[in-house]
């Protein structure tokens, strides 16, 4: 099955910094490729996606970029801030699974 | 408003008991899940329904008893709960195909055990 490491799992910066959470996955099978916020006390929402026929998706100030060659999925924040402070957990996913797999969770705290 | 339900946000009872939580989406998917996260926001998946049937039954103790009463709602038992299922329980739901396999987190219900 699909075996997942994400990284780094704490990251602390500061407001207006950058911050990068990358998620290494094995499943060449992997097409669809999905990111999560889970804010304090609350489940998980969605962030971004990004297919394997795109590479690249951008938006609410974060980019999502997919290395298929290196099975390496990367989530960039380029300008920080506190409401940015949560746990991120990547996930990818080969269609038709019903066994989701996600990473570890990054824990991203922002300081003003 | 569409969306993942759960009921009770908190639960707190003694080692031994019975308790039940419920789940409830109104987005027309038809697949859901429950998820164990733990202290350290670990997530394991612990059961997939699609349709109303049982697709992914991961090894938890015999006392999780998943129940569905039609595609839009996923309730978990636990009878006899132990000090280590003190965690929050995150009922997720789902399209399967059409490129659609987002999931949808409801709140959660957070369980503590004396």
């Amino acid at each position: 099955g699909e075996q997942v490491e994400q990284r780094p799992p704490h990251l602390s910066v500061r407001e207006g910094d950058s911050a990068v959470i990358i998620c290494t996955y094995t499943d060449p099978n992997s097409y669809y490729f999905f990111w999560y916020k889970q804010e304090p006390g609350a489940g998980l929402q969605l962030l971004m996606k990004v297919f394997s026929s795109t590479e690249i998706n951008e938006g609410q100030g974060f980019t999502v970029l997919l290395n298929k060659k290196d099975k390496q999925l990367s989530l960039n924040l380029t300008a920080a801030h506190p409401g940015d402070s949560a746990v991120y957990f990547c996930a990818p996913h080969s269609g038709g699974n019903y066994k989701p797999t996600f990473g570890k969770g990054t824990s991203l705290v922002v300081h003003p | 408003e569409t969306a993942v339900f759960q009921t009770p946000n908190y639960h707190v009872t003694q080692v031994g008991n019975e308790v039940s939580f419920n789940c409830k989406q109104t987005l027309g998917h038809d697949t859901m899940y429950w998820y164990k996260q733990d202290s350290k926001k670990l997530l394991k998946i612990m059961f997939s329904y699609n349709n109303k049937q049982l697709i992914v039954n991961e090894t938890v103790p015999r006392r999780f008893s998943p129940q569905s009463s039609d595609k839009a709602h996923l309730n978990l038992r636990i009878k006899s709960v132990e000090p280590e299922d003190s965690a929050v329980y995150l009922c997720a739901s789902s399209f399967t195909g059409a490129s659609s396999y987002e999931q949808y987190f409801g709140p959660g219900t957070r369980l503590t055990v004396l």
